[in-house]
Formats: C-alpha cells, structure tokens, sequence
C-alpha cells in the first residue's frame, strides 16, 4: 500500500525557490517499478502537471515550466523533490505528488495513482 | 495539446451520467480518469480507456472512440458529486481535461 506525503513552507516569498519533498512509504523507488512526479492545482482550478521522475535521476517537465523547475530523487531516503525557482503569486497552488506506474504498454510513465494529501504554498511578501 | 470537457454535467439519483473528454492527439494514446472530492487529493477511476483499478465501484466505466474518451457513471450516487478530470500523454507531456463537475440533483 503506497502513500505519499508533502512536506515544506506554505509561504514562500516571491523571487524566491519554492522547496517541496514528497516521502514516500510503501514501494521503494529505487526498485523502478514508478516514476515519481508532481502536479498543481491552483484555486478553483484544474490539475497541472509539472514533471516527473524516474528512480534513475532522468526527468521530465512541462515545457512552460522547465526552466525554473527540478525534480530530484533521494533513493537513500525513499523521497523525490521539487524546486522552482523565481516564485510569483501564480505560482501559489495546492501541490501534489503522485506515483505514476511503469506502464508495460507504452514503455513510459503511466496514470498518477495514488496521491499525496497536498501541500498548499502561498507566494507572498 | 488541449482535453476539453464540459464544465459541468447533472444526474439525479440512481440515473446515468456520462462525461466526454475530447482532443485530437486522444485517437493515438489512452485516456486516464480521476475523481476530486472537495478538499480532497484525486483519485484514479480509470486507466487505458476503459480499466478500471480494485476499488474503483463498478458503476464507473470508460470507454474510447476516436478523439473523444467518454466516463460514464452508472446508477449515479449522492457520494459521486465530485470534479472529474480526463488526462492523457501527448509527446511526453500529461495533459490534463479542465474538468467537469458533477451534481446530483
């Protein structure tokens, strides 16, 4: 049974990197069976992916948000990270991480199952 | 890549809802469906068009033709009004539909 859990600041100042990790219990990330990624979702909005990662350090980002964003992975810890850098106020959002299964199918990245609780982040002076 | 949803679907109690997901890249790659409760994180209903994960009741099913994907919730429940989301991988990327909320009049 996997879970995944959010930690960091809730406030961040704007200009600043905004840091989330997402521990994860349940599967070991080092075994590849998932990639490991992170999705937003900003008031009363819709879900937005960021990217993902696989255990092996190779990641993959929303092309509008690829060059303040990186996504890396402690095998050590069993947790993933998120960093974006150059906050403003439409970065403040509810953000999720999720593990995203190997799909056998298509040989990439498969649906975002399960979900970690959220981790609401305000950018804000 | 775009999904496009309804913005919002009505269902009474105990009748059939169904929600259509369209796009053009979704003719070439698998939709994937999920449930957001208010305050809550989603949840999967449904991967690879029409498989639905242990848990997931069967009165949600999938189904895929052409560029449109389609969740249709049978015998539709109170405890179903919730946002519905579509997604599907277009050239590496996830896209998600803009969602669709349902009420159970």
């Amino acid at each position: 049974h996997v879970q995944l859990q959010e930690s960091g600041p809730g406030l961040v100042e704007p200009s600043q990197t905004l840091s989330l990790t997402c521990t994860v219990s349940g599967e070991p990330i080092a075994t590849g069976n998932s990639y490991w990624g992170w999705v937003r979702q900003h008031p009363g909005k819709g879900l937005e992916w960021i990217g993902h990662i696989y255990y092996s350090g190779d990641a993959y980002y929303m092309p509008s948000l690829e060059s303040r964003v990186t996504i890396s992975v402690d095998t050590s810890k069993n947790e993933f990270s998120l960093k974006m850098k150059s906050v403003t106020s439409a970065d403040s959002a509810v953000y999720f991480c999720s593990r995203l299964p190997y799909d056998t199918v298509t040989g990439s990245a498969g649906w975002f199952d399960p979900w970690g609780q959220g981790a609401r982040v305000t950018v804000s002076s | 890549y775009n999904l496009t949803q309804p913005p919002s679907v009505a269902v009474s109690p105990g009748q059939t809802a169904g929600i259509t997901c369209s796009g053009d890249f979704l003719e070439q790659t698998y939709a994937f469906w999920y449930q957001q409760k208010p305050g809550q994180s989603p949840v999967l209903l449904i991967y690879h068009d029409t498989y639905r994960p242990s848990g997931i009741p069967e009165r949600f099913s999938g189904s895929s033709s052409g560029n449109t994907a389609t969740l249709t919730i049978s015998g539709t429940q109170e405890m179903d009004e919730a946002d519905y989301y579509c997604q599907m991988w277009a050239s590496g990327t996830a896209v998600f539909g803009s969602g669709t909320r349902v009420t159970v009049l």
